[in-house]
């Protein structure tokens, strides 16, 4: 079965600080992996994704992302933090194959607060 | 090109009332979803299409149906709605690695 695991449900981070949002999954074959950004009363909006090739992705906003198999992760970064960038942040993921390869699941959110 | 659009935006149900959410997509997907959203719990998929004519169900299908009758369009319906289903539902339209594209979501409170 697929899942997703966002461990912490708040970041805080001071702007221009390095940021990190973390993710692991659990798929039976190899996954799709997305990270999602959310402002208040919008909808989801795609940042970045890892189908396949090298493990660092880079995406939208300045923002990038490590797929790491071994240690199932898939942690969203960027190196200078924004004011701006305070969201919700959800990681998503899709299994290639099997049963649940319809099936696109996320994580629960964490939501990243970037202070001045 | 308005990507995915949502109606309504906002609605108000009285329990055991009913109601149907559109969503409709001009990105010539096949696959279609509907989740709902709830603090703490991120998004949960109720019903999926993977196209025209075809749907199936996801995590949290009780209390709900849907069809797809037009590839571009995707219903979710509540024939009785309850208080439980108090929630935020957005609908994606989404790409054959994945890719969602998200509407704006419908706010629905059940009283």
């Amino acid at each position: 079965a697929q899942s997703v695991a966002q461990p912490e449900d708040q970041v805080n981070v001071a702007e221009g600080n390095p940021l990190t949002v973390k993710c692991t999954y659990s798929v039976s074959g190899n996954p799709y992996l997305f990270w999602y950004v959310q402002y208040p009363n919008r909808g989801l909006q795609f940042l970045l994704k890892y189908i396949t090739g090298d493990n660092l992705v880079k995406g939208s906003y300045g923002f990038e992302a490590e797929f790491n198999k071994s240690q199932t992760s898939f942690h969203l970064k960027k190196p200078s933090a924004l004011v701006s960038d305070s969201a919700l942040y959800f990681c998503a993921v899709r299994d290639r194959g099997g049963a649940g390869a319809n099936n696109l699941f996320f994580g629960t959110g964490t939501r990243l607060t970037v202070i001045p | 090109n308005a990507g995915v659009t949502q109606t309504p935006k906002f609605r108000v149900l009285k329990t055991g009332q009913s109601m149907t959410l559109l969503c409709a997509q001009d990105m010539n997907h096949e696959y279609m979803y509907w989740y709902r959203q709830d603090p703490g719990m991120g998004l949960r998929l109720i019903h999926y299409s993977v196209g025209e004519g075809t749907t199936a169900k996801g995590e949290v299908p009780d209390g709900y149906n849907v069809s797809r009758l037009k590839k571009q369009n995707f219903l979710l319906g509540l024939e009785s709605a309850a208080p439980s289903q108090t929630s935020v539902y957005f609908c994606a339209s989404i790409t054959q690695q994945g890719k969602a594209f998200f509407g704006q979501g419908t706010r629905l409170t059940v009283v």
